[in-house]
């Protein structure tokens, strides 16, 4: 089993829609948990970090639930340029901070 | 504020050759870690520099080793070059192994092609 898991697409979706990612991971140990976005041969760029309490920046919202190892992202009213992949990312501090990866799940919205 | 910088952009080597890779923090971090990632996958980690120790390390070969220098930059060197080798290599700085956010921020990678 991955160690997070990820959907890959790609969605895709009308601009304007409502679309929801899932991610799930395997280390109940896990301290941090962020969603990255990536655009197409470019370096991954923090989106936002998640909390238990949820967190909200614009357009964008992410939950965490410790129970049930699950992480979401929803994206409301969807841009053209919110098109990317989208990587789920889990931090777990072992005596340094190091970072897993979902494989990413791709976006895609048209006209 | 100067971002995480990466050099070379793109490199194209042969098999069994070696390969230096360079990294310079963002200003303010004084922790590197590199990840590779493959066409199609996210970034798997490789290691994490810290106080120019290896703090953490992920399920690579030997052939891949790292330094930190004093200025909190770093290099990636991988021996003995694999065809499988070729990648984005992804170099990220924070403040501090466990700083508070653990967050990371990536430099642009640099892309190694061997053949």
């Amino acid at each position: 089993r991955k160690e997070v898991e990820q959907d890959p697409g790609p969605f895709n979706v009308p601009e304007g829609a409502t679309v929801a990612f899932n991610c799930t991971y395997s280390n109940s140990a896990s301290q941090s948990f962020f969603w990255y976005r990536q655009d197409c041969r470019k370096e991954p760029k923090l989106l936002m970090s998640v909390y238990s309490s949820g967190n909200e920046d614009g357009r964008f919202t992410a939950q965490l639930n410790r129970a049930s190892q699950y992480i979401s992202l929803l994206i409301r009213d969807s841009k053209l340029s919110d098109s990317a992949t989208y990587l789920c990312v889990v931090g777990f501090t072992g005596g340094g901070n190091k970072l897993t990866f979902g494989t990413g799940t791709q976006l895609k919205v048209e006209l | 504020d100067a971002g995480v910088t990466q050099s070379p952009t793109h490199l194209i080597k042969t098999r069994g050759q070696q390969v230096t890779l360079r990294c310079s923090p963002k200003s303010g971090h004084d922790t590197v870690s590199w990840y590779q990632q493959a066409l199609g996958q996210g970034p798997q980690f490789i290691f994490q520099y810290y106080e120019e120790e290896e703090r953490q390390r992920g399920n690579f070969p030997d052939r891949f080793s790292g330094h930190q220098f004093p200025n909190y930059s770093s290099e990636l060197n991988v021996n003995a070059l694999l065809l499988g080798d070729s990648a984005l290599y992804l170099c990220a700085s924070s403040l501090g192994p466990s700083g508070s956010s653990y967050e990371q921020y990536f430099g642009p990678g640099t892309r190694l092609t061997v053949t």
